[in-house]
């Protein structure tokens, strides 16, 4: 099992510009998040997909969009790039039990620079 | 709202227990979690507790919940040297969708 994988591991971009960053969540895994890791502090939760749609929405502007495929492969995207948004981008994936995803599996992350 | 706040730093001596501390606010949370993050890496689930439970061990970790005070810790016992690297507790929101982090304990395991 290759656990939840991320692609690019980095990734430079100049202000202005978009990015999109990539997840493959763990086998058996249909629910994806994706958290905003800035520098010496803890993730923020951006929003998480489930049955290809977005089901809860952190505090991130429009920007921020994302997108999950029928295999639950998903991708993040941030338009209009600004030095603020300089941060290790985690992608997790979990299984809803019941309504509460017990466990959240976090991939290795996407460092990405802004200059 | 939600907060979750911890303390910043711990040294410890190798062979020692560490103890790192956690203070939440939302009183729905349903699990609460412990992450390690090494430089440079993602961040690997240690172990989580169940909000009605008041304590859980698994092997060199023992969590403890007050959920009274909200207050929850994580205890490391024979500290070693790969246990240096920041320590992170989350809550889980009652709709199951989110965590909410802490800023984070950077221990450093001293030889």
């Amino acid at each position: 099992d290759a656990g939840v994988t991320q692609s690019p591991t980095h990734l430079i971009k100049t202000r202005g510009q978009q990015v999109t960053l990539r997840c493959s969540p763990k086998s058996g895994h249909d629910t994806v998040s994706w958290y905003q890791q800035a520098l010496g502090q803890g993730p923020q939760f951006i929003f998480q997909y489930y049955e290809e749609e977005e089901r809860q929405r952190g505090n991130f502007p429009d920007r921020f969009s994302g997108h999950q495929f029928p295999n639950y492969s998903s991708e993040l995207n941030v338009n209009a790039l600004w030095l603020g948004d300089s941060a290790l981008y985690l992608c997790a994936s979990s299984v809803p039990g019941q309504g509460v995803n017990t466990e959240a599996f976090f991939g290795q992350g996407t460092r990405l620079t802004v200059v | 709202g939600e907060d979750v706040e911890q303390s910043l730093f711990l040294s410890v001596r190798e062979g020692d227990s560490s103890v790192i501390n956690c203070t939440y606010t939302d009183s729905s949370s349903t699990y609460l979690y412990w992450y390690k993050q090494e430089p440079g890496a993602g961040l690997q689930l240690l172990t989580y507790i169940f909000s009605n439970m008041d304590m859980k061990q698994d092997q060199r970790l023992t969590v403890l919940l007050n959920k009274k005070d909200k207050h929850l810790s994580l205890r490391i016992a024979d500290t070693q040297t790969g246990d240096s690297a920041i320590y992170f507790c989350a809550e889980m929101e009652a709709a199951g969708n989110k965590l909410t982090f802490g800023g984070g304990t950077r221990v450093l395991v001293k030889p």
